[in-house]
């Protein structure tokens, strides 16, 4: 079946620890996001992809890192540099042409992040 | 700038009784509006989503939302309440942005208890 795929589910890292979340997708969408997800504060965008090797910082970029080599896959590294990085982290995706424009996204399982 | 309040960070009701989760939105342009559902430690589910055309959608679940445009408002609502219901619900809304995509801004969320 089609879909998004994040892994791993659950992740400890020490302090200073640099960390890489997967997102692979085979639904053949242009686009994908990464959105934080924090208690009672809804989805915050960390960056955005709409093409390959080409991505945008979202409203939270500080101290993350993301590349796009491949239409299926978008990683997104957690750095040391991010100053509260314990949270749910989500990826998302949508198609951007071939069908009505809408912006419905499909997301992953969700990958949880805790810093020790 | 577009926005979306859900008030209510915690609504309560009893098994079989009516489903009221409200969203108030603002946008500049005509929106794309969203409900999602997520259950614990997964990730975001499409509920329902109004594109154009009749203000009335119907979504998963029972699920139904009101466009109403002079309120600006996207409330979702169900008849009757189930205890599989019980989850978070985030409103949504999606705007064109320059590079040709589109960006989509959450609510904080309304968590949905159920009781028996």
């Amino acid at each position: 079946d089609g879909g998004i795929t994040q892994s791993p589910k659950y992740l400890f890292r020490k302090e200073g620890q640099n960390v890489t979340l997967s997102c692979e997708q085979n639904l053949n969408h242009d686009a994908m996001y990464w959105y934080r997800q924090d208690p009672g504060q809804g989805l915050r965008l960390i960056y955005y992809s709409q093409i390959v090797n080409d991505f945008q910082k979202g409203d939270i970029a500080e101290g993350y890192s993301v590349s796009r080599e491949k239409k299926e896959s978008f990683p997104l590294t957690v750095t040391s540099a991010q100053k509260n990085p314990t949270a749910f982290y989500l990826c998302a995706s949508t198609a951007l042409a071939g069908q009505p424009f809408t912006g419905e996204l499909f997301f992953g399982e969700g990958s949880r992040l805790t810093v020790l | 700038a577009q926005s979306v309040t859900q008030l209510g960070s915690h609504v309560s009701v009893s098994e079989g009784a009516l489903v009221l989760l409200r969203c108030n939105y603002s946008s500049s342009v005509p929106p794309y509006l969203f409900w999602y559902v997520q259950y614990p430690n997964q990730g975001l589910q499409l509920l329902l989503k109004y594109t154009t055309g009749a203000t009335l959608v119907k979504g998963i679940n029972g699920f139904e939302a009101e466009f109403k445009k002079s309120e600006t408002s996207f409330h979702l609502t169900k008849p009757s309440a189930h205890m599989s219901d019980a989850a978070e619900y985030f409103c949504a809304v999606s705007h064109s942005i320059i590079t040709g995509g589109f960006k989509t801004i959450f609510g904080a969320g309304t968590r949905l208890f159920v009781k028996a």
